[in-house]
């Protein structure tokens, strides 16, 4: 299995609404991640996690909440967003190189289009 | 990671190769190029990486500069289905991939 699944594709929901985006990999990666994609726009990371652990947060709202419950799942939990929030959100996966030299092998998911009502 | 320049849009016959060119002049030595696109409404997908040798796989070739200051990503026969953004990226092994503005590239028939 060398992809990356996305659930759901669409999505629309209301600012009072509390949703979830669910992302999982069966590639053996132990990095993962949650970008956000504004149209017409470059995708920009929002979260890392390393090994169940999250490392990087890009200054992103609490409203946004990141949860790596295992290996193989990363979830986004969506809470009070605002219209402006509306976008596609990608998750990629990654592997960690032999010997401590980097990480490599992105590989992305199609995305769920969020729109935010 | 060093920054990169790509042209904003660029055009291509069907059929014809297309020749995208990236320049990264503060790329130090042990960061490589990556290549990767994203079809409209899709994930991004890698295409290449190099360090200083020219790579070629079955998708495209990329063709690195003797001072590695740019670079340029060749598909030797466009297609239709290669219509989309193209981003250049150079990165160490660190945990940021990191997106500019990449080409939006337009195979026309």
């Amino acid at each position: 299995d060398t992809e990356v699944t996305q659930t759901p594709k669409h999505l629309v929901m209301g600012m009072t609404n509390k949703k979830s985006l669910k992302c999982e990999q069966h590639m053996g990666h132990r990095a993962m991640y949650w970008y956000k994609q504004k149209a017409k726009k470059p995708p920009e990371l929002m979260f890392v996690y390393s090994y169940e652990k999250l490392s990087i947060n890009e200054s992103v709202p609490s409203r946004f909440s990141p949860e790596c419950p295992n290996s193989s799942l990363l979830n986004l939990h969506l809470h009070a967003l605002q219209p402006e929030d509306s976008a596609l959100y990608l998750c990629a996966s990654s592997h960690y190189l032999h010997n401590g030299q980097g990480i490599d092998g992105y590989t992305f998911g199609s995305g769920t289009r969020l729109t935010v009502v | 990671d060093a920054k990169t320049t790509q042209p904003t849009s660029m055009d291509c016959a069907e059929g014809r190769a297309a020749n995208l060119p990236c320049n990264h002049s503060t790329i130090s030595g042990n960061e490589y190029v990556y290549w990767y696109r994203q079809i409209h409404s899709q994930g991004p997908q890698y295409i290449i990486h190099g360090l200083k040798n020219n790579e070629t796989n079955e998708m495209a070739s990329l063709i690195i500069t003797e001072d590695r200051k740019s670079s340029t990503l060749i598909l030797p026969h466009a297609t239709l289905r290669d219509t989309a953004v193209y981003y250049c990226i150079v990165r160490r092994g660190s945990e940021k991939l990191v997106f500019g503005k990449g080409t939006k590239l337009t195979v026309n028939p």
